[in-house]
């Protein structure tokens, strides 16, 4: 059974970092891009960044450029986004995706809020 | 950027009904990398349909998908109580690897 499970979310003021992890479980992790898709409260989805099978290609959202960092640890199957210098937009719902032209597993989301 | 457009942006049905949602992208979608979703209230997103027309694993076939270019529709051919969601619209390709459409929201009616 393929299970993404996030980690790391919670409560941060501006300015602050958070880093989010995904644990990939029941498939072979290195074989796919890994994304992260976010969700603000009521909103719609935004995909926030996507990595290459063996973390070679990175591509971000420009309203994220220089603040999250995507990266990759095949060896223990895991996913992180790193989110420097947050802002209030930046709360919503995380979610680790798996795929590259679509997202065909969803884990079940980290909470980040943003608020002072 | 391709911008997809989904409408209506709320559909009123009752069971039984079909449902038609639409997507229309701002420029061609490369190869038909057009994907559509279910989103319910508190859960992540579920994949229904990729490559515009092939359903996902475990789609019950009342759900298809149809379109290519930039024009897409999705069809719930009898809406069963569990139904009742969000869809929204996904495409690969171009300067950004994913955007979304702003969602469809199947409500009771």
């Amino acid at each position: 059974e393929v299970l993404l499970v996030e980690s790391g979310g919670g409560f941060v003021q501006p300015g602050g970092s958070l880093r989010l992890s995904c644990a990939a479980s029941g498939f072979t992790f290195s074989g796919y891009w890994m994304n992260w898709v976010r969700q603000a409260p009521g909103k719609g989805l935004e995909w926030v960044a996507s990595i290459q099978q063996d973390g070679s290609a990175r591509y971000s959202e420009d309203a994220v450029k220089g603040r999250f960092t995507i990266s990759r640890d095949n060896a223990r199957n895991s996913l992180w986004l790193q989110m420097s210098s947050l802002r209030v937009e930046d709360t919503g719902i995380y979610y680790c995706v798996r795929g590259a032209y679509e997202g065909d597993y969803w884990g079940q989301g980290a909470l980040v809020t943003v608020s002072s | 950027e391709i911008v997809l457009t989904q409408s209506p942006g709320t559909l009123s049905l009752s069971p039984g009904e079909r449902a038609t949602l639409s997507c229309r992208a701002s420029q061609s979608v490369s190869a038909n990398f057009l994907a559509w979703y279910q989103q319910k209230p508190g859960q992540a997103p579920r994949l229904l349909i990729f490559g515009a027309s092939r359903g996902a694993s475990g789609i019950p076939d009342r759900f298809s998908g149809s379109g290519s270019g930039t024009d897409f529709t999705l069809t719930i051919t009898r809406l069963e109580p569990e139904d009742f969601a969000v869809y929204y619209c996904q495409q690969y390709g171009g300067s950004l690897p994913w955007t979304f459409g702003q969602g469809t929201k199947v409500e009771l009616k």
